[in-house]
């Protein structure tokens, strides 16, 4: 069974500190997507990765794919307030229809 | 722009009984899945299907059974709900295999079983 480990699990943080959340795996994969979840509400993607070494930029978050494709992870710059929520990572192999779930990240920003 | 709509939002039964919830999408995708997000767990996948009349197993099927009799609607159903099926519920969907889509998402559905 292919698993997702993501970490930390919680993480509570002034507003203005920069955070890294993780994600990794024993297998590859082809692609790795972030989504962000809020409360009520169903997980909304933040970007995918799909090329080893892979960094993005979406404004404040640099998300990065492992050279290996085994890993990711999600780094916050200055974070704010609206930077709270549950974090998710998704990872899918080639030719398949499923994604695997991480466990969650779940962020908090105070004020 | 309604995306996928679940239906319904909230529901309350007791062990031994059965329900159905539905997945509606307007955007016209192949793909549909249905989902339980449990506390530390994450997104467990419970069934999917790849079109209209097809459907297949994921992570965690047992106790539950889905149709997809029409490509816009993805049913869920639990013939005799337990108290370890209590979770919140998600549908996703999204266009197909071809390049990399990221699968949109209802609000849940929160089902608690007593």
């Amino acid at each position: 069974t292919q698993l997702l480990e993501q970490s930390p699990q919680f993480l509570s943080i002034q507003e203005g500190e920069n955070l890294t959340v993780y994600c990794n795996s024993s297998s590859v994969f082809s692609s790795l997507q972030w989504y962000r979840q809020e409360p009520g509400e169903g997980p909304v993607l933040l970007v995918t990765v799909v090329t080893g070494g892979e960094v993005k930029k979406l404004k404040r978050l640099t998300f990065q794919f492992g050279d290996a494709r085994k890993d990711s992870s999600l780094h916050i710059t200055a974070a704010q307030p609206g930077d709270t929520g549950l974090y998710l990572c998704a990872a899918s192999t080639s030719g398949t229809y499923k994604y695997i779930f991480g466990t969650g990240t779940r962020l908090k920003v105070l004020a | 722009n309604a995306g996928v709509t679940q239906t319904p939002k909230f529901r309350v039964l007791k062990t031994g009984q059965s329900m159905t919830l539905l997945c509606a999408q307007d955007m016209n995708h192949e793909y549909m899945y249905w989902y339980r997000q449990d506390p530390g767990m994450g997104l467990r996948l419970i069934h999917y299907s790849v079109g209209e009349g097809t459907t297949a197993k994921g992570e965690v099927p047992d106790g539950y059974n889905v149709s997809r009799l029409k490509k816009q609607n993805f049913l869920l159903g639990l013939e005799s709900a337990a108290p370890s099926q209590t979770s919140v519920y998600f549908c996703a969907s999204r266009p197909g295999l071809q390049g990399v889509q990221p699968q949109h998402f209802g609000d849940g559905t929160r089902l608690s079983i007593l």
